[in-house]
């Protein structure tokens, strides 16, 4: 069965500090998502990786950066979390089929809500 | 990109009502997504339809490629339908394995 895993579903830090979500997927799957969820504003997608060590900005990249070190993992970073990335992050992996076709269908991880204080 | 439209953007019902929600997008695609997701879970997906209609227990997806829309419907909803119902399109060329949500419908259904 697909999995995605997420490091913790709920965390609570402060202003300024360094913050590590980690996601893993058990599926050997190419493409790797993170998101956040926000009301009214739906899923936006912050950065995405294709490969290993590849990685490509998404639509509000800004004060985040994501790492892909292994296949299976991938972990987004803020630097210095403020208030305005309190939010629900959403992992997320597809399969990347090649010759012309693309999967698009994403199996997501449970989710972690993030507080900064 | 593909811009996507969903309403209505709550709802809610009585159980046993009927319930459709719509989902509209901008430029032509391969295939549509489905997705649940629960208060408080993850995000599940339920439907992907690239032409007529899906049917799955009491929820069936319907699209009409031509007019670039479609709707899911939930027949003798319960209130474990309760959740938000969000649509996905695949992006084009290069950037296809991306996908392009909608903002999500809410759905509550009340006993």
């Amino acid at each position: 069965d697909v999995k995605v895993t997420q490091s913790s579903r709920y965390l609570v830090k402060r202003t300024g500090e360094k913050v590590f979500l980690e996601c893993v997927q058990d599926m050997d799957h190419e493409n790797m998502f993170w998101y956040r969820q926000d009301p009214g504003l739906g899923l936006r997608l912050i950065y995405f990786s294709y490969d290993v060590k590849m990685k490509e900005k998404g639509d509000i990249p800004e004060g985040y950066s994501v790492s892909r070190e292994k296949k299976e993992r991938f972990s987004l970073i803020l630097e210095s979390a403020s208030t305005n990335q309190t939010s629900m992050y959403l992992c997320a992996s597809s399969l990347f089929k090649r010759a012309g076709t693309a999967a698009h269908e994403q199996f997501f991880g449970p989710g972690t809500r993030l507080t900064v204080l | 990109k593909n811009e996507v439209e969903q309403s209505p953007q709550n709802l809610t019902a009585q159980e046993g009502e009927f319930i459709t929600i719509n989902c509209s997008y901008s430029v032509g695609i391969s295939a549509l997504h489905w997705l649940q997701q629960h208060p408080g879970g993850g995000i599940v997906s339920l439907f992907m339809l690239s032409s007529g209609k899906k049917k799955h227990g009491r929820l069936i997806a319907t699209i009409n490629i031509q007019e670039k829309h479609s709707s899911l419907h939930i027949t003798a909803s319960h209130p474990r339908d309760s959740a938000v119902y969000i649509c996905a399109v695949p992006g084009t060329g290069a950037g296809s394995y991306q996908l392009t949500f909608g903002k999500g419908t809410k759905l509550s259904v009340i006993p």
